[in-house]
């Protein structure tokens, strides 16, 4: 069964204190991975797009990177605007949809 | 930019209602999806349509269905709104281009059935 799993599910950072998030998942041949950002109440915005292992993109103080079996979202000196939920999903071969993990609730505080 | 319009971003019904959520697209985009989004279960697919007219069941389809008459526009139906069905509603949308599959969402609605 093709799963997603995001870690930690909450973290609380300190403005300026660098970290990861983590997204494994178990879906083979996959045919993309995708980061969202979600904010309180509202829909998931796009960020990223990786299709293949070792892809790297990055979007100000965020880069996500790309293995066989797992993706990280790396902020670097994140600000207090940075706080959000945010969302990792993959589509599997064949599939028209998305299947999404239940995202990381990152808190940075000034 | 891509824009995705739900109709309304509240709504307070009644157990037994029957509940339209309507969702509009400005890109003409192929593809159609409705989401429900739940604490600690993530966003879980309702229905998707892939043309006008067209429609496919995704994970949790039962209690609801859908209705797109018009490329740009579909529907998610709730037949006889119950409290279970308390929760966030997200429509997006995207292109039918092969291997671009980002979707683009809407700012969602907040049901909840009294």
């Amino acid at each position: 069964e093709d799963q997603v799993t995001q870690s930690p599910e909450a973290l609380r950072l300190q403005e300026g204190e660098s970290s990861s998030l983590n997204c494994s998942y178990t879906v083979s041949g996959l045919r993309g991975l995708f980061w969202y950002r979600q904010d309180p109440g509202k829909g998931p915005e796009f960020l990223f797009t990786l299709y293949s292992a070792g892809e790297e993109k990055e979007k100000e103080r965020l880069k996500a990177t790309l293995t066989k079996k797992e993706s990280f979202l790396h902020i670097t000196a994140p600000k207090p605007e940075d706080s959000a939920t945010y969302l990792c999903a993959v589509q599997a071969p064949g599939a028209n949809n998305l299947f999404f993990g239940t995202g990381t609730r990152l808190t940075v505080i000034p | 930019d891509v824009k995705v319009t739900q109709s309304s971003r509240y709504l307070v019904k009644r157990t037994g209602e029957k509940v339209f959520l309507e969702c509009v697209q400005d890109m003409d985009h192929e593809n159609m999806f409705w989401y429900r989004q739940d604490p600690g279960l993530g966003l879980r697919l309702i229905y998707f349509s892939y043309d006008v007219k067209m429609k496919e069941k995704g994970d949790i389809p039962e209690g609801y269905s859908v209705s797109r008459e018009k490329k740009e526009r579909f529907s998610l139906i709730l037949e006889s709104a119950s409290t279970n069905q308390t929760s966030m509603y997200l429509c997006a949308s995207r292109p039918g281009l092969a291997g671009r599959n980002i979707q683009y969402f809407g700012a969602g609605t907040r049901l909840s059935v009294l």
